[in-house]
């Protein structure tokens, strides 16, 4: 139980262009999914916090209007990274808590690379 | 601010060792402290730990919490190729009902056969 999936797991894109990348919760409700970014070498960072239904929350110094996440159903959350540029090329992670609690189930990981 | 650091930052060694990992955390209000292990693609979880001096046994793989002196360890015996990874420890966000998580840095951990 308690499988998270993302998708795509790999992503090459332009500069300028949008990229959306889709993190599910298979076997549970997930009342809170979280988006982190690993850069080369370094641990994850998080970038985000998203309650099903309600506007998500950012740390400081990530961008909403750039990283829009969207939380429409218990299962489902989004990342979009608009206007992408090199510079966030970076391994994208999500997880997911479930309404039963516990703690995070990580997805497996999507690595954008922007060119 | 709560700060999660782990050390070493690396290890290197030979099939059969014994290792200690060890992660020291300052937090304002500490809950629990997890500990997870990742390869190449996202992590997994290994252990939470609440409570001070009980070891959590999985296998090779034990952990125990010292919440006087503010840290963990992760013992992993007779180690073997497939225990190579990035060991990462991580404690929840301060904040009351918050279950956001700080990772420290990891520890690389490399299994030489």
């Amino acid at each position: 139980g308690a499988v998270v999936s993302q998708h795509p797991s790999r992503v090459i894109c332009k500069s300028g262009t949008s990229v959306k990348i889709e993190c599910r919760s298979l076997d549970f409700q997930a009342t809170t999914m979280f988006w982190y970014r690993q850069f080369p070498k370094q641990s994850l960072m998080l970038m985000a916090t998203s309650n099903e239904g309600s506007k998500a929350t950012y740390e400081q110094g990530v961008e909403k209007d750039k990283f829009l996440i969207n939380h429409a159903s218990l299962t489902l959350s989004t990342l979009t990274v608009t206007s992408a540029h090199p510079e966030d090329s970076s391994f994208y992670i999500c997880s997911a808590r479930a309404r039963s609690g516990g703690w995070q189930f990580f997805g497996p990981g999507t690595r954008l690379t922007v060119l | 601010e709560d700060k999660v650091v782990q050390s070493p930052l690396s290890l290197v060694v030979h099939e059969g060792d014994t290792v200690t990992l060890n992660c020291s955390y300052e937090v304002t209000n500490f809950r629990s402290l997890l500990w997870y292990k990742q390869e190449k693609k996202a992590p997994t979880f290994l252990f939470m730990l609440t409570s001070s001096g009980i070891e959590k046994k999985s296998g090779r793989l034990s952990s125990i919490l010292d919440k006087k002196e503010l840290f963990s360890i992760l013992n992993i015996t007779a180690t073997q190729t497939g225990d190579s990874a990035v060991y990462l420890c991580a404690v929840p966000y301060s904040g009351a009902g918050s279950y956001q998580l700080t990772f420290g840095k990891g520890t690389k951990l490399s299994v030489i056969p």
